[in-house]
């Protein structure tokens, strides 16, 4: 099966700042999206990860605050951008083969802190 | 009412019972459907997915849809305490959306 890596796998951050999170597949895929769990809470998707175009935003999650890159089919970044203590969460990647009703796969994840 | 729902539990079976964990969901157009399993700390990890009416096997696990009720199951025979997790059901809506449930805690007692 296919190696999902994200970096960091953890980080512990000033309010105001902005972190940087990559998620790397091994293997070029169709999909990939980015999800936040936040501490007991089930996963909400923030946003679809579009080769070569702008992302796909769901509702409650804007561009200025989680821009989103994604040059090729094997690779993503998320940026969570002027930090506050609300976005402690894990932020997860996934990515899927094939069409959109295909299963999605899980990075480990990368934990969050704001101090 | 949420597009997807499921108890939340603690749901508590002993070692080697059948563990039934149950999902609804809102939009009747919503055509595939996902079960993960996440340890404490980990990420969710999938487990079975089902796009038809019916059930899936796959080992000791079950899918069980029924559209018309809206309605997504996962059976786990034979449990055991390596089985203990949260258990998270996805759907895709008709919009293409997936929308996760907020999971049930399973608990399996040696």
């Amino acid at each position: 099966s296919a190696v999902i890596s994200q970096k960091p796998s953890r980080d512990i951050c000033q309010r105001g700042t902005s972190l940087t999170i990559q998620c790397q597949v091994d293997s070029q895929v169709t999909m990939m999206f980015w999800y936040r769990q936040q501490p007991g809470q089930s996963l909400t998707l923030i946003a679809t990860a579009n080769q070569g175009s702008e992302a796909t935003y769901e509702s409650g999650f804007v561009i200025d605050k989680f821009p989103i890159s994604r040059p090729n089919l094997t690779f993503s970044t998320l940026t969570v951008s002027n930090m506050s203590p609300e976005d402690s969460s894990i932020y997860l990647c996934s990515v899927a083969w094939g069409g959109s009703n295909q299963p999605q796969h899980f990075g480990d994840g990368t934990r969050l802190s704001i101090l | 009412q949420k597009e997807v729902e499921q108890n939340s539990g603690p749901l508590s079976v002993p070692e080697g019972a059948i563990a039934s964990l149950n999902c609804t969901y809102s939009d009747r157009g919503s055509q595939s459907f996902f079960w993960y399993r996440q340890y404490s700390g980990k990420s969710p990890e999938l487990i079975m997915f089902i796009y038809s009416n019916g059930d899936k096997e796959d080992g000791r696990f079950t899918a069980q849809l029924n559209k018309a009720s809206q309605y997504v199951s996962l059976l786990i025979r034979d449990s055991q305490p390596s089985d203990s997790a949260t258990y998270l059901c996805a759907v895709l809506t008709s919009n293409n959306d997936m929308r996760f449930g907020a999971g049930t805690r399973l608990t399996v007692k040696p």
